[in-house]
């Protein structure tokens, strides 16, 4: 089966752009994560997608980050405006529904590299 | 609130050595554990996990962890490294009270270096 796929795998922008970044999971997964690594810290969880419903959006930065998962399938991340702490990897991952979730563990895609300049 | 330390932000060993990657994690309820690695210009790869049972986990390429709930520990070994073990190794941590996934915590991170 296909993995967790993201795109771009890296993005060099200006500060001020928008950048959208996008995450196709694994097919039939019902739960989707974004994480973040800022550069020499740790992984840090964004939000977590249930379907289509936003089911833990505490990681989130500030109101510049919005998340979508429209019909449930792939979800977008943008960033509008960038700023130059918005630099990181993001990573995207993605596990089958509740029952399974954590007996399966968590698919992680290779994630994007962005980098605002 | 839970929590992952990685003690060591760098691990240098020779080849063929036997290596040990440290974590503690503190957390108020029980948990699921797990390492994954990023090997350069990769994705994050679940090594091993724990959920229950046995204390002593196996994973993939030769590694293996023990869960040590009293030292609240899950340190990941290897018997004897090879130069494709260099890779970022990340603990992580998840609360089971929940049965639906749940979001994970990560560690900082330990990058294991391999010398021949």
């Amino acid at each position: 089966e296909a993995g967790v796929t993201q795109f771009p795998s890296h993005s060099v922008i200006e500060k001020g752009q928008t950048v959208t970044l996008r995450c196709d999971p694994i097919s039939g997964h019902d739960n989707l994560y974004w994480y973040r690594r800022v550069m020499g810290k740790e992984i840090k969880f964004l939000l977590h997608f249930v379907k289509e419903s936003k089911q833990d959006e505490s990681g989130m930065p500030n109101n510049r980050f919005l998340a979508e998962r429209t019909g449930g399938t792939y979800s977008t991340l943008k960033v509008q405006p960038a700023e130059l702490e918005d630099s990181g990897v993001y990573f995207c991952a993605s596990s089958p529904a509740r029952s399974g979730g954590l007996n399966y563990g968590y698919t992680f895609g290779s994630g994007t590299r962005l980098t605002v300049v | 609130a839970q929590s992952v330390t990685q003690l060591d932000s760098q691990v240098p060993v020779f080849e063929e050595a036997p290596v040990e990657l440290r974590c503690n994690y503190s957390s108020s309820v029980s948990v699921y554990l797990f390492w994954y690695v990023q090997y350069p210009n990769q994705g994050l790869q679940l090594l091993l996990k724990y959920l229950s049972g046995s204390t002593l986990v196996k994973g993939i390429n030769g590694f293996e962890a023990e869960f040590n709930k009293s030292q609240t520990s899950f340190h990941l070994r290897k018997p004897s490294v090879h130069i494709s073990d260099t890779a970022e190794y990340f603990c992580a941590v998840s609360d089971w009270r929940y049965s639906s996934a749940s979001k994970i915590i990560f560690g900082s991170g330990t990058r294991l270096s391999i010398r021949p």
